[in-house]
């Protein structure tokens, strides 16, 4: 079955430094992985995906996205973090149409 | 991008009503929408996949008779918590999509406060 792991709870960040959050998955097939932001009491925004291809995916709001298979990981990246980063991430793999998602990581930014 | 309506956004209601969810996919059609529970501070849990003109598809665990599913269109899945009791009291969101290499869009989820 797959899995995803989120290791971090919580990163704090200072507005302008670079941020990483980390993603392992679980899965024996060719992985569907989404990254997903939640602010406080709302629905989920699709930030990216990766489904094939080249390796390195640009989602919205200047984030992005590694794909690497050896590691069996897809990590966030944004080079620059704005306070209106803070919010919950979830990363996610897709198996049978069914998402599943990690625990989360909850983005705090200093000023 | 695709959009997900979900309502209401915030419901309280006493001990023993029941309460209905709706989730609209408002420019695309959605043969399938799911259903997730959300406990504070914690990840999504899917309860249920909803499937047009057929019966929903329940995750173990989940009481198909405490949380009813309808699909009657290829736009509308609605979720009915039937005699809900304070531990029923959750956020609850919808989604849709997710077929092919589309993602599944969420909806802005529903608070459900049961006293």
């Amino acid at each position: 079955a797959q899995s995803v792991t989120q290791p971090d709870i919580h990163i704090t960040v200072s507005e302008g430094a670079s941020l990483e959050l980390r993603c392992n998955y679980s899965y024996g097939a060719t992985p569907y992985l989404f990254w997903y932001v939640q602010s406080p009491g709302q629905g989920l925004q699709l930030l990216l995906k990766y489904f094939s291809g080249d390796t390195l995916v640009q989602g919205i709001k200047g984030f992005e996205a590694e794909f690497k298979r050896s590691q069996s990981s897809f990590n966030l990246r944004k080079p620059s973090v704005h306070w209106s980063d803070a919010a919950e991430y979830f990363c996610a793999v897709r198996g049978f149409q069914k998402l599943v998602f990690g625990t989360g990581t909850r983005l705090l930014v200093s000023p | 991008g695709a959009v997900v309506s979900q309502h209401p956004s915030w419901v309280i209601c006493k001990s023993g009503t029941s309460v209905k969810i709706e989730c609209r996919s408002l420019d695309f059609q959605a043969t399938t929408m799911f259903w997730y529970r959300q406990f504070p501070k914690q990840s999504l849990m899917l309860m249920a996949t909803s499937n047009e003109g057929s019966k929903a598809t329940y995750e173990q665990g989940v009481e198909k008779d405490k949380f009813l599913i309808n699909h009657a269109s290829l736009t509308l899945s609605t979720l009915t918590v039937t005699s809900a009791h304070p531990e029923d009291s959750s956020f609850y969101i919808c989604s849709a999509g997710g077929e092919g290499d589309q993602p599944q869009h969420f909806g802005d989820g529903t608070r459900l406060s049961i006293l």
